[in-house]
């Protein structure tokens, strides 16, 4: 079945500590790919997209295509980055999420 | 500016009453989704419209059912709300002018079956 999993989810890390937030895909071809992040009492915003290869906020994620993972990381954790993080593959024109993973960033 | 308005931001209605959520959009994006979260899971899409066309995802119950009457405005209507159906509804629009467009998402309708 095609599916996009995200193993954790809850993730606690301190201050200035690496974080890495696991995506495993499992859709057919190759979908794009995003990461879409959720701060409390914000509405549900792109943090940033396989295809522009981007870093946001210090974010990065690159897509492993033997292993068929998409993981975030930052290397220095912010106690702004706590927030709900949701994988998610644009298959073929419409977007799935993975069941998000609650990061908090202990101070 | 919010640039897709979902109002109410909460609505309650009684097990089998008819509800009908709104969403607005001021970005003229030609494709607007609905998606369905409940606690603590992950936001399902129910269906899009691209244009005027309408796509209903496979496992969308027929309790369900949307309206577009123009390219601002998307309406969600629950035919006969069940008490399964009180989650958070999220209205989200996209240009699709490439592939890989993001997507704009509302606040949010949160929906209370009594």
């Amino acid at each position: 079945a095609q599916r996009v999993t995200q193993p954790e989810k809850l993730l606690s890390v301190f201050k200035g500590a690496p974080v890495e937030l696991k995506c495993n895909y499992s859709y057919s071809g190759s979908p794009e790919l995003f990461w879409y992040v959720q701060y409390s009492r914000q509405r549900l915003q792109l943090l940033l997209r396989h295809i522009s290869r981007e870093s946001i906020k210090g974010f990065t994620a690159d897509l492993n295509k033997g292993e068929t993972s998409f993981h975030l990381k930052k290397p220095f954790a912010q106690e702004e980055d706590s927030a709900m993080y949701y994988c998610a593959p644009l298959v073929p024109n419409n977007l799935f999420f993975g069941t998000g993973t609650r990061l908090t960033v202990i101070p | 500016d919010a640039m897709v308005i979902q109002n109410p931001r909460y609505q309650v209605t009684q097990f089998g009453k008819p509800v009908t959520l709104s969403c607005s959009q001021t970005l003229n994006h030609n494709v607007m989704y609905w998606y369905q979260q409940k606690s603590s899971q992950a936001p399902k899409l129910l269906f899009h419209y691209y244009d005027k066309d309408f796509n209903n995802e496979a496992d969308t119950p027929d309790n369900f059912q949307s309206r577009r009457p123009n390219t601002s405005f998307c309406f969600l209507d629950i035919r006969s709300p069940g008490l399964g159906d009180a989650a958070m509804y999220l209205c989200a629009t996209s240009s699709q002018q490439a592939i890989n467009e993001k997507l704009f998402f509302g606040s949010g309708t949160q929906l209370s079956v009594l």
